[in-house]
This record gives C-alpha cells, sequence and structure tokens, in this order.
C-alpha cells in the first residue's frame, strides 16, 4: 500500500495568515492527489484534485501543487471558516489511502 | 444536482453483520467510480473499497478483504457496503463517496454518513 504521510498534524495559525501543509508519498503518485477539507459532525469537502485542479466553487485561497511523492495544499490568506481538518488522499493505486490529516487550529 | 443519502444508524452485535445503503439522485450512477470510507471517533479517513457500477467489480483494501462485499444496483441507482464479522473496532462513520464528474477515485460528492456501533 501507498503510505501517504501529512505535515505538520496540527497548526496553529491566525486569520489572514499563509499556511501551508506538506503531505509525502512513499511512492510516486504522478499527480493523482486530492485534498479534502472535514469539519466536525460532516463529511468531507473536496478541494483540490490531480494536485492542483481546483473543484468548482472552492475559493481561490486555496491551492495545491506538487507530483511525485511531494504536495502541498496552501492558504494564502486563513479566513475564520477555514479552520478545520484537511486530508490529502492518492488515487494512483489501490488502495487509495488518505493521509492522517492537518488539523488547522485558531492561534 | 447529484446527491448521495444513506441508510441510518446502526448498533450491531460483536459477530454480526451490517449492510449499509447509498442512493444517488441525478447523474449517470452507472459510470461513478463509488468509494466507502469510515472515520472512526476521533480517528482519520480510512479508504475501504470502491466500485465503478457499469464494470461491477469491487475493489477492497486489504485490511477489510474477506469481510466486506460492495455492491451496486443500476436499476435504483443504490451502492451498497457489507461488513461482516463485526468488531468494536468496526464501530465508526461510514461514507459512500462518488466522483460525478469521472470515473476517477477522487470524490467530488459525499453522503452524509452512517453511524454504525459494534457492541455488545
Amino acid at each position: 500500500d501507498i503510505r501517504m504521510t501529512q505535515s505538520p498534524s496540527t497548526l496553529s495559525a491566525s486569520v489572514g495568515d499563509r499556511v501551508t501543509i506538506t503531505c509525502r508519498a512513499s511512492q510516486s503518485i504522478s499527480s493523482w492527489l486530492a485534498w479534502y477539507q472535514q469539519k466536525p459532525g460532516k463529511a468531507p469537502k473536496l478541494l483540490i484534485y490531480k494536485a492542483s485542479g481546483l473543484e468548482s466553487g472552492v475559493p481561490s485561497r486555496f491551492t495545491g501543487s506538487g507530483s511525485g511523492t511531494e504536495f502541498t495544499l496552501t492558504i494564502s490568506s486563513l479566513q475564520p471558516d477555514d479552520f478545520s481538518t484537511f486530508y490529502c488522499q492518492q488515487y494512483d493505486s489501490y488502495p487509495y489511502t488518505f493521509g492522517q490529516g492537518t488539523k488547522l487550529e485558531i492561534k | 444536482q447529484v446527491q448521495l443519502v444513506q441508510s441510518g444508524a446502526e448498533v450491531k452485535k460483536p459477530g454480526s453483520s451490517v449492510k449499509v445503503s447509498c442512493k444517488a439522485s441525478g447523474g449517470t450512477f452507472s459510470s461513478f467510480a463509488i468509494s466507502w470510507v469510515r472515520q472512526a471517533p476521533g480517528q482519520g479517513l480510512e479508504w475501504m473499497g470502491g466500485i465503478i457500477p457499469i464494470f461491477d467489480t469491487a475493489n477492497y483494501a486489504q485490511k477489510v478483504q474477506g469481510r466486506v462485499t460492495i455492491t451496486a444496483d443500476e436499476s435504483t441507482s443504490t451502492a451498497y457496503m457489507e461488513l461482516s464479522s463485526l468488531r468494536s473496532e468496526d464501530t465508526a462513520v461510514y461514507y459512500c463517496a462518488s466522483n460525478t464528474d469521472s470515473s476517477s477515485w477522487y470524490s467530488d460528492i459525499w453522503g452524509q454518513g452512517t453511524m454504525v456501533t459494534v457492541s455488545s
């Protein structure tokens, strides 16, 4: 199985900050990576697909980049609604594993 | 707009089975890549398996292979996930999720989740 490792596990930041979350794959997954946002008690929401494709309706402050084994999700200017947990997922090969999650907290 | 509506919460005894349904409204169900993802309390997301109804072949994560069966009924646009030999560690919210734009395996829509509690 491909192991997905996110860092950091927890991130404290303030409204207006620029933050970056990293996701590393244990082997190359080309650009077959998605990012999701999850709020407590809710289903995950797709933000980014194919490493850098912005899902329709997602604010442009979310940017994905990377290929191969290293990927990043950047939020350019944090808004109050962004404080939540983020997950990466590879969909290069079965099983389509997730990272362990990054919880974004208000500083 | 495509929606996925899941069946309600379940409480099961250890060793029993549970079957969760996921009904799609709108879109071309047959070509959806449907995944089942679970989340234990306070934990992260775990991909369990998936199916594309038109191909009618499911793929499973090794961790649950042998205990999970994923099927799809094109006539009712409903996917099912059955998990057998339930253990306390299977207590989780179970989500169905789908890609409605292609047969790619990222998920752009999710069901509301079904809580399955395994307890004696």
